[in-house]
């Protein structure tokens, strides 16, 4: 069945630098999500990509969406402490119907 | 308002017992989806259901976990002779349109401690 892999599992930072998680798919995906946990919290919605090569931004976070539509990154610029929790991508391959969770970045700040 | 909610929001079972957890999903969202978290992992498909028809249980581990969604709104999930390995955070989402490529909205999950 289709995995979905990301790297690195933990991630600390001091804050004011940046942060790259990534994320790859056995499978070629129709769409990738990215979430975010806060510690004790539920997954919230970021960001859809769609398109093969599509980049999208929201302020200081950056996604990408590679262009074989297998892998994905999320950049964060100049991090902050409100950034701190879990960074999960979801990918639906191209057949089924369900998304596959990868196991999520743990991003810590150090002020 | 508004969110997706979940009751109840702990839960501890003795093995064996049977547990019903209930998800409120936002009002309208035809899309429902059922999660199972374990500590450190990402969330695992669990069961879809569109409007009160169950479209994809592929996910469920064993016939003692049973989902429903009657009259198309609330959702249950119900485990049967709960084991230690059910232990987990169960996740409950909504979406607004038919098909899991949309936006989903998550509750804040049931925490299920199986002793």
């Amino acid at each position: 069945g289709q995995q979905v892999m990301q790297i690195p599992q933990y991630q600390h930072v001091q804050e004011g630098e940046d942060f790259t998680t990534y994320c790859n798919s056995s499978t070629t995906l129709s769409n990738i999500q990215w979430y975010k946990q806060r510690p004790g919290g539920h997954p919230v919605f970021l960001i859809q990509l769609v398109k093969s090569g599509e980049v999208k931004k929201q302020k200081r976070l950056t996604f990408q969406f590679g262009e074989a539509k297998k892998n994905s990154s999320l950049h964060i610029t100049a991090t902050q402490t409100t950034d701190v929790g879990t960074y999960f991508c979801a990918g639906r391959g191209t057949n089924a119907g369900k998304s596959t969770f990868g196991d999520g970045t743990t991003l810590t700040v150090k002020p | 308002g508004a969110g997706v909610s979940q009751s109840p929001r702990y839960k501890v079972a003795k093995r064996g017992q049977d547990v019903a957890l209930r998800c409120d999903p936002i009002s309208g969202h035809v899309s429902l989806f059922w999660y199972q978290q374990a500590l450190g992992q990402g969330p695992e498909f669990l069961t879809y259901f569109q409007n009160e028809a169950q479209l994809d249980k592929s996910g469920l581990p064993s016939d003692r976990f049973f989902a429903e969604r009657p009259e198309g709104s609330v959702s249950t999930l119900k485990i049967q002779r709960t084991q230690q390995e059910d232990s987990a955070v169960y996740l409950c989402a909504s979406s607004s349109r038919r098909g899991p490529a949309d936006t989903q909205y998550f509750g804040p999950g049931t925490r299920l401690t199986v002793l």
